[in-house]
């Protein structure tokens, strides 16, 4: 059954801390990608990848880090640098061209 | 500009009623419109999509209709049910030619509540 694993659901995290989201895919997708979403903001991009080892910022990408060692597996980190990390993070693939994007179920971090 | 502005931010449809969501672009190298449903603590999902090429796109109750000399293109839900209250997104992609990833820009979410 192919998909997106986001792990865990749910995280907590005390403020000056890093932490790292899990996103595996096994859709054999070259693209991924992490979203932020925030009530009322809709989804912004932070960082994206679309071939092992290279990944470019998206619109936010401050206070945040991103590895591609594998095709399957891409990782975010929440550093304590980022000023407002509570929210609600989606990880995402894509195939080439006119394809859409597939979501995980997201991972909901709050930090306090 | 790569916008996608999408209106109204929440809509209340009683059941069996239409709900219409709008989306605006001004990018015209966009040419995929993908649209996305989401539910409470579900990650979105591909609902459907249109190529600019096509005025009007049906599956089941979902049409999207799309204005391509406007920039416009719409999101209908006939018959709406209260299963259909999620948060729905607009989304737009530049394709060149086949071989690009890109990434989407989305608009901003429109929260449907469809009351019984």
């Amino acid at each position: 059954d192919g998909g997106i694993t986001q792990s865990p659901k749910y995280l907590f995290r005390k403020e000056g801390q890093n932490v790292t989201l899990s996103c595996e895919q096994n859709l054999n997708h070259d693209a991924m990608y992490w979203y932020r979403q925030d009530p009322g903001q809709g989804l912004r991009l932070i960082y994206y990848s679309q071939i092992v080892n290279d990944f470019q910022k998206g619109d936010i990408a401050e206070g945040y880090s991103v590895s591609r060692e594998k095709k399957e597996s891409f990782p975010l980190t929440v550093t304590s640098a980022q000023k407002n990390p509570t929210a609600f993070y989606l990880c995402a693939s894509k195939g080439q061209g006119r394809s859409p994007l597939h979501f995980g179920n997201g991972t909901r971090l709050t930090v306090t | 500009q790569q916008q996608v502005k999408q209106s109204p931010q929440s809509l209340i449809v009683q059941k069996g009623g239409i709900s219409i969501i709008n989306c605006a672009y001004e990018n015209t190298a966009f040419d995929y419109f993908p649209w996305y449903q989401q539910f409470p603590g579900k990650g979105p999902a591909l609902l459907i999509a249109i190529r600019p090429d096509v005025s009007e796109k049906k599956e089941g109750r979902f049409t999207i209709s799309f204005n391509k000399s406007a920039k416009q293109f719409s999101l209908h839900i006939m018959d709406s049910q209260p299963g259909d209250s999620a948060t729905y997104f607009c989304a737009a992609i530049e394709d060149a030619g086949g071989t690009s990833y890109g990434k989407l820009t989305f608009g901003q979410g429109t929260i449907l509540t469809v009351h019984p």
